[in-house]
């Protein structure tokens, strides 16, 4: 069964500091979003993206964070300059056309230090 | 603002149990509900999606009943195993592509 692959597992970073998160969406799918969870919060949405560009993003979404699709088949995500508050698991999703149903990776644990 | 909420943060239910886990949300403009489970360090897995045109839905050993009049959300789990044990979350979608989630209930399976 395919599904949404997300790399690295965990990424440990200082503040300050820039960082990338990959993703590999499930290859069919044309939607594709980022969300995060703060440790023991709610999954909360950052950004979606339809046809090489950003669809809605949300009031967490500033400038610092970025997002490419620089082939036809990864998805990233960049902080540019860290800080403390970003540590959270984030998570990559999917879904296909004409349907609602995103799927979602395993999620990247970023630490800042 | 708007918001999905859900009513209990922890629920246990005996192994072979029926469960129950609810869900509120206040945008009566919705019109997609799905229910994902969470277990521990990985992320959100389907569990079952409901259009707003619909009441009821039911999957393998799961069924999400839709109350639009009193905007509520329930996920029901059959004959739960302790393989069921996670916690689950509901969601909306609001016309666009985001989805919202709920907080959390976590759901405990006693042998």
């Amino acid at each position: 069964e395919p599904e949404v692959t997300q790399t690295p597992s965990h990424q440990v970073t200082q503040m300050g500091q820039e960082v990338i998160l990959r993703c590999v969406p499930i290859s069919n799918h044309l939607y594709f979003y980022w969300y995060r969870q703060i440790l023991g919060q709610k999954v909360e949405f950052l950004v979606s993206f339809y046809n090489n560009e950003i669809s809605e993003k949300s009031e967490i979404f500033d400038d610092q964070f970025s997002v490419e699709r620089p082939d036809g088949s990864n998805f990233t995500l960049k902080i540019r300059s860290t800080k403390l508050e970003d540590s959270a698991m984030y998570f990559c999703a999917s879904n296909r056309q004409g349907s609602y149903e995103q799927y979602f990776g395993p999620g990247t644990r970023l630490t800042v230090t | 603002g708007e918001s999905v909420g859900l009513h209990l943060p922890t629920l246990s239910v005996q192994e072979g149990d029926n469960s129950i886990i609810n869900c509120a949300y206040s945008n009566s403009a919705s019109d997609y509900f799905i229910w994902y489970k969470q277990e521990s360090g990985k992320g959100p897995q389907f569990i079952i999606d409901i259009r707003s045109n619909m009441d009821k839905r039911q999957g393998q050993r799961v069924t999400v009943l839709l109350n639009k009049t009193v905007k509520h959300l329930s996920l029901q789990i059959a004959a739960t195993q302790p393989g069921d044990s996670a916690v689950y979350f509901c969601a909306e979608r609001v016309g666009n592509e985001k989805l919202t989630f709920g907080t959390g209930t976590r759901l405990t399976i006693i042998p």
